[in-house]
Order: structure tokens, then C-alpha cells, then sequence
């Protein structure tokens, strides 16, 4: 019973270094969803993905890139890491866009640029 | 693009007391409306959510109120205890289902 799992959990960047933050859920979700969390700013949408194969931007997409891998797997890629992206990310599924249901999270990375 | 607002920021409640947080939103376009709680160092996590075609629902200690006129939506924690101290979020879900916004977040400390 994993639901949404988060690789890595912690991790500190020196500014303009690349990483990448790994997604995966298994209850056959269809969509999946990238946040990102800052003080007194709630969840703020990174991108998401509504199905296998197609991925589209969010709220705040400057300077991320994503991979939606297969049906289970969704990744976010900084490729030039920079101090305002010092964040904690989260990673979501739904079963799909509609319908009585929220999101399930996983329980985050928290990144660190200096 | 302020969508959402949520009030109190922070909130202390004594142990058996009622917690209220509200929720207004500027959008017409949603069709979702439930509320997560998240602790310290895990994602949030889904409490109660409610249908715009519905003015209340409740589950145990938890009811939401929701009144589409007025475009607001809160939640009733009814004997509130210290195991209900974290932060909660609104986030109403936009139709078509992807573009869910949340609320700033209120942070929840019940004494005993």
C-alpha cells in the first residue's frame, strides 16, 4: 500500500546543477500532478499529466521540464538549478480529471539551492 | 491571480472547542471543493469534499458548509483535539479536473 512514492527525500543543489525528482504510484492512477510548496503560499501547480502520454504546464512551469515515463511513473527535471526554486515538491495522482475524488500526495523532496 | 482565499491564517482552539476555517473563491468555474490536512513533513492528505449541488456534508467531527451565492465554503471541526493540530487547505477543483488551486493554508494548534 505505497500509493505516491518520492525519490529523493532531501536534497541540496548548487546553483545551475541539474536533478531530477522521481514520481511513482501504484493504484493505476490516470493522471498525475507536480506541486510545489512554499511558506504562506499553499501548493502551487508545477505541471501535470491527465494521461499516459501527454503532459501539460501549471501555474509556475518556468524552469522545469517533466517526463511522464509510463502509467505509473511522472518525473520533474531542473536542468539549471536556481536559489527562488529552493522549495518542497510534491508529487500527486488521481484517477482522473473529474469525478468524487481528490488527489493522493506523496509525502515530498524537499530541495535546497545555494 | 488570487482564486482563493482562506481565513484564518492561524487558528488556536481549546481541546472540545470548534475549529472554523473559511474558504472564498472568486472562480465560477468549480466543481470540487474539499479540503486536505497535511502534517509536519507529509504530503496533505484528503478530509472532506463536497459537490456544488450540496450545502452540507459532514463526516465524524468534520462538516463542510457550502454556499455557491455567496462563493464560499468552510469546515466545522467539531470537538476539536490536539491529533486535529496541522495545516489545512482548501482546494477547489476547476471543471475539467486538472487545475485544482489551494488556498494559503491554516495552520491549526488545539490545546489540551
Amino acid at each position: 500500500n505505497a500509493g505516491v512514492t518520492q525519490t529523493p527525500k532531501f536534497q541540496v543543489l548548487k546553483t545551475g546543477q541539474s536533478m531530477t525528482l522521481q514520481c511513482a504510484q501504484d493504484m493505476n492512477h490516470n493522471s498525475m500532478y507536480w506541486y510545489r510548496q512554499d511558506p504562506g503560499m499553499g501548493l502551487r501547480l508545477i505541471y501535470y499529466s491527465a494521461s499516459e502520454g501527454t503532459t501539460d504546464k501549471g501555474e509556475v512551469p518556468n524552469g522545469y521540464n517533466v517526463s511522464r515515463l509510463n502509467k505509473r511513473e511522472f518525473s520533474l527535471r531542473l536542468e539549471s538549478a536556481a536559489p527562488s526554486q529552493t522549495s518542497v515538491y510534491f508529487c500527486a495522482s488521481s484517477p482522473g480529471g473529474g469525478g468524487n475524488y481528490g488527489y493522493t500526495f506523496g509525502s515530498g523532496t524537499r530541495l535546497t539551492v545555494v | 491571480q488570487q482564486q482563493v482565499k482562506q481565513s484564518p491564517q492561524s487558528l488556536i482552539v481549546q481541546k472540545g472547542g470548534i475549529s472554523i476555517i473559511n474558504c472564498a473563491y472568486e472562480n465560477t468555474a468549480f466543481d470540487y471543493f474539499p479540503w486536505y490536512q497535511q502534517f509536519p513533513g507529509k504530503g496533505p492528505a484528503l478530509l472532506i469534499a463536497i459537490r456544488p449541488d450540496v450545502s452540507e456534508k459532514k463526516e465524524g467531527r468534520f462538516t463542510i458548509s457550502f454556499n455557491k451565492s455567496a462563493k464560499q465554503f468552510s469546515l466545522h471541526i467539531m470537538d476539536s483535539q490536539p491529533g486535529d493540530s496541522a495545516t489545512y487547505f482548501c482546494a477547489p477543483r476547476g471543471t475539467g479536473g486538472f487545475k485544482t488551486i489551494f488556498g494559503a493554508g491554516t495552520r491549526l494548534f488545539v490545546k489540551a
